[in-house]
This record gives C-alpha cells, sequence and structure tokens, in this order.
C-alpha cells in the first residue's frame, strides 16, 4: 500500500528565513509522482510544486523547491525566504502510474513569525 | 488556466435534506474527477473518483446510497448528500485532472464547501 508520512505537524520559522517540510514516502512502483499543496485557511488547495520519481534534477518554483532523495523516499518541500502569507497547512502527495488518485499525508501547519 | 469552482460554498441545511454540490472544471476539461471529504485539522479523505459518463468509484467505508455521485459531463460533477445528518457536517472539496490518471497529471482543486447540518 502506498503512503506518505509528514512527522512535523506544526512548524515555525521567522519571516524571511527557509523552512524545510519533511515528507517520506513509501511505494514499490517504479514511477510515480511527488505533489505539494498548499492549504491557507480559507480552505483551497493550492498546487506547489511537482517531482516526478524519473526527474534527476529537483524541482524549483519560484521560492519552492523540492529536495528529492529517491533512495532514501523523502520529497522535501523547501520554502526559502518565507512570507507571513506562507502561514498555511502543505500536504505532500503522491501518485502512482495510471491509479488516478492521489496519497496525501497528513499535513504540516506552517506558522511563520514576524 | 486550470481553474475549478465549487457551489455552493457553504451550506447550512436541516437533517434529514438532500443537499447538492456542484464542481466545474472552468477553463479545461475534466476526465477525471475526485470528491474528497476534510475534518478540521485532518487530511483530504478521498471519498470518490468520477469519470464522464461512467459511474463513480467509490472508497472503501463510503456509503454510495448516501453520497452520489454524477459526472455528467467534462466540465461538471455534482455530489449529492441525501438525507443529511448532523455527522454529515464537513468540508467537502472536488477536484479534477486533465487526463486519465498519470502520475505526472496535477489534480486542480476547487475552493471546497462548507456543509453544516442542523
Amino acid at each position: 500500500a502506498q503512503k506518505i508520512t509528514q512527522t512535523q505537524p506544526g512548524m515555525f520559522v521567522q519571516e524571511k528565513e527557509a523552512v524545510t517540510l519533511d515528507c517520506t514516502y513509501d511505494t514499490s512502483d517504479q514511477s510515480y509522482g511527488l505533489f505539494w499543496y498548499k492549504q491557507p485557511s480559507s480552505g483551497e488547495m493550492i498546487f506547489l510544486i511537482y517531482q516526478g520519481s524519473y526527474d534527476e534534477q529537483n524541482a524549483t518554483e519560484g521560492r519552492y523547491s523540492l529536495n528529492f532523495q529517491k533512495a532514501r523516499k523523502s520529497a522535501n518541500l523547501v520554502i526559502s525566504a518565507s512570507q507571513l502569507g506562507d502561514s498555511a497547512m502543505y500536504f505532500c502527495a503522491m501518485k502512482r502510474t495510471n491509479a488516478g488518485k492521489s496519497t496525501f499525508g497528513d499535513g504540516t501547519t506552517l506558522t511563520v513569525k514576524p | 488556466g486550470a481553474v475549478v469552482s465549487q457551489h455552493p460554498s457553504w451550506v447550512i441545511c436541516k437533517s434529514g435534506t438532500s443537499v447538492k454540490i456542484e464542481c466545474r472544471s472552468l477553463d479545461f476539461q475534466a476526465t477525471t474527477m475526485f470528491w474528497y471529504r476534510q475534518f478540521p485539522k485532518q487530511s483530504l479523505m478521498l471519498m470518490a473518483t468520477s469519470n464522464e459518463g461512467s459511474k463513480a468509484t467509490y472508497e472503501q467505508g463510503v456509503e454510495k446510497d448516501k453520497f452520489l455521485i454524477n459526472h455528467a459531463s467534462l466540465t461538471l460533477s455534482t455530489l449529492t448528500v441525501t438525507s443529511a445528518h448532523p455527522e454529515d457536517s464537513s468540508f467537502y472539496i472536488c477536484s479534477a485532472s486533465r487526463g486519465t490518471g498519470g502520475p505526472w497529471e496535477t489534480q486542480y482543486f476547487g475552493p471546497g464547501t462548507r456543509l453544516l447540518v442542523l
């Protein structure tokens, strides 16, 4: 069975500093996709970044980067230069080949302090 | 692009009534739509996957007769909570993807619907 583990229920970071949100996954598939989503208090799930299992380079999208370590089955999200608006819940998710649906972790609540 | 809308955003109803929630992909055709339920401070729980023109695939433990899902077109899926009870109160989120399920396909989420059953 596929499983996503986010071990940090809550994280605090000072404004303008970088923060790493952890995500480990468990799958026997060779082809899979890893996603990070942000969910602010409004509830909407916002897609942040994607990493394919065959991608050799770590994905980056603006201030977001994904530290992908395939052998360790980890896909940590790094947010650089944190902003107050980054305060939200963050979910790591995985999609298998042809499964369609995603498996989500339990989420990490990030609070950015001024 | 890739905008998904949900309507209504809030609904309060009396116990025993049915509530319909609409999910629309506004600028793309959604081959697959997903319905999730989320309790406060918890992760998303997948309820069902729907493909246009076919019956929805429900996750284990989700009552098909209570949560009716219809994916009538490539841009519209509806979730009807039949005979709603207070325990059905939750945040319901839909998502849509363009393709047929490849691991590279991003799911685009609607803004969610908060249901409160009195």
